[in-house]
């Protein structure tokens, strides 16, 4: 069965302080996608990244970076240098191959960010 | 601008009495649906519809009910809301894995 843990439900940082939230998932397919979305206070779900299973390789876009490891089943996401605008609730997310119109949504994780 | 609108962003109604959510894509994506959002849930998938006239239930389609009449529009119908249907929905349309959010609708049913 396919499912995505978020077992942080909320996590408190001051500002400049790295985080990392985790993202745990199961998927019996061997061909699949990851997503990582953001949703700030407004409500709105913007879309940061999109993995496919066959590309390990970690990524960085400015302060963002992605930690995808297979062998744990873990796509990770990390902020560095946090900013009060960093604030927000993440979802990660996974589809697979066979069934790429269903997005498994993770439960969140509320990321609060303080001055 | 390439988008998915919704309307209302906000409602607020009573139990029994029935609304429509619409949800339009200036995409021309075959593929469109509609997730709610809880807390400690995330977000769950209630029914989507592969192209124009097809329709399928999603994982909570209880209370629900859609139509796809036309490729950009995808309106998701409540008979006859209760207050367990006071949610934050989101429409959404895809092409190949990527998926396209609405601004999302906070509905309060009382």
């Amino acid at each position: 069965a396919q499912k995505v843990t978020q077992a942080q439900t909320e996590i408190s940082v001051v500002e400049k302080e790295d985080v990392t939230l985790d993202c745990v998932y199961e998927t019996r397919d061997t061909t699949y996608y990851l997503f990582w979305y953001k949703q700030p206070p407004s409500g709105e779900l913007v879309f940061l990244i999109r993995r496919n299973s066959f590309d390990e390789q970690n990524e960085i876009s400015g302060r963002y970076s992605w930690n995808f490891q297979k062998s744990t089943s873990s796509f990770n996401f990390t902020i560095t240098a946090s900013q009060v605008v960093d604030s927000a609730v993440y979802f990660c997310a996974l589809s697979e191959a066979r069934d790429t119109d269903k997005l498994i949504f993770g439960t969140g994780t509320r990321l609060q960010v303080f001055p | 601008e390439a988008q998915v609108t919704q309307n209302p962003r906000y409602l607020i109604t009573v139990t029994g009495k029935k609304l429509t959510v619409t949800c339009s894509q200036n995409m021309n994506h075959e593929y469109m649906s509609w997730y709610r959002q809880d807390p400690g849930l995330g977000l769950r998938q209630i029914y989507y519809s592969m192209n124009v006239e097809v329709t399928d239930k999603g994982d909570v389609p209880e209370g629900y009910k859609v139509s796809r009449k036309e490729k950009r529009n995808f309106p998701l119908i409540l008979e006859s809301p209760s207050p367990n249907q006071t949610s934050l929905y989101f429409c959404a349309s895809k092409r190949f894995n990527e998926q396209f959010f609405g601004p999302g609708t906070r509905l309060t049913v009382l």
